[in-house]
C-alpha cells in the first residue's frame, strides 16, 4: 500500500523567508502528486498538480517539484506571508489518493 | 458555483444513535469521494463514487458505515450505531472526470462529528 510521509510536522519561520515542504512516498507508479492547503476547521484547497510526466508547476510565490524515481516532492514557498499559514498536505493518486499527514506552517509577523 | 456543500456541519450525538450525513457535489462533477480526517490518522479516503457507483470502499472501516449515491447530485454516509471513536471531521469531496486519473477534487468543508 502506497504510503505518504511529510516532514517536518510543523514549521514555524519569520515573515519574508523561503522556505521548503517535503513529501515522500512508497511507491513511484502514480499518476499525479497534489499539494492542498487546509485552513483551520476549514476543508482544502488545491494549490498545484504536478502529472507524472511533469518535474515541476509553479503558481505565484509557490513552486512544486517532482522526482518520482526516488518518491519525492518539494513545496517551495518564497517570501512567506503570515497569511501563508495553515497545513499544508500532498497527496498521490493511482487509482485514489494516498494523503500525507502534512505540515502545519506558521508564518509569524 | 456553491461548490460542495456539506451537512450538518456540526453534529453531537450519543454512542448508539444512527448518524446521516448528507453531501452535494459540484453539479457536472462525475465523482464523489468520503474522507474522515482525525488527528491521529490524517485524512482516509473511506468511499469513492463514480457515476453514482460505489467503486472502492476498502477504507470503509466496518460495516456500521454505509454510503448511498442516489443520484448525481447527492450522497449519505450513514454511521449505525455510532461509537465514541467515530469522533471526526468528515469531508466530501468531487471532481470532474472519474476518479482514477487524478484530477483535481474539491472539498466541501466539512461535518465535525463528535459521537458522546
Amino acid at each position: 500500500k502506497q504510503e505518504v510521509t511529510q516532514i517536518p510536522a510543523a514549521l514555524s519561520v519569520p515573515e519574508g523567508e523561503n522556505l521548503v515542504l517535503n513529501c515522500s512516498f512508497t511507491d513511484s507508479a502514480i499518476y499525479n502528486l497534489q499539494w492542498f492547503r487546509q485552513d483551520p476547521g476549514k476543508g482544502l484547497t488545491s494549490l498545484l498538480l504536478i502529472q507524472s510526466s511533469q518535474r515541476e508547476q509553479t503558481s505565484g510565490r509557490l513552486n512544486a517539484s517532482l522526482d518520482k524515481s526516488s518518491g519525492r516532492s518539494t513545496l517551495y514557498i518564497a517570501a512567506s506571508q503570515p497569511g501563508d499559514s495553515a497545513t499544508y498536505l500532498c497527496a498521490v493518486t493511482r487509482n485514489q489518493f494516498y494523503f500525507g499527514t502534512g505540515t502545519s506552517l506558521t508564518v509569524i509577523p | 458555483d456553491a461548490g460542495v456543500i456539506q451537512s450538518p456541519r456540526h453534529e453531537v450525538t450519543e454512542m448508539g444513535q444512527e448518524v446521516t450525513l448528507r453531501c452535494k457535489p459540484i453539479s457536472g462533477h462525475n465523482s464523489l469521494f468520503w474522507y474522515r480526517q482525525t488527528m491521529m490518522r490524517g485524512l482516509e479516503l473511506l468511499i469513492y463514487f463514480n457515476n453514482n457507483v460505489p467503486i472502492d470502499d476498502s477504507g470503509m472501516p466496518e460495516d456500521r458505515f454505509s454510503a448511498k449515491m442516489p443520484n448525481a447530485s447527492f450522497s449519505t454516509l450513514k454511521i449505525q450505531p455510532s461509537e465514541p471513536r467515530d469522533s471526526a471531521v468528515y469531508f466530501c469531496a468531487s471532481s470532474f472526470r472519474s476518479a482514477g486519473v487524478g484530477e483535481t477534487q474539491y472539498f466541501g468543508p466539512g461535518t465535525r462529528l463528535l459521537v458522546l
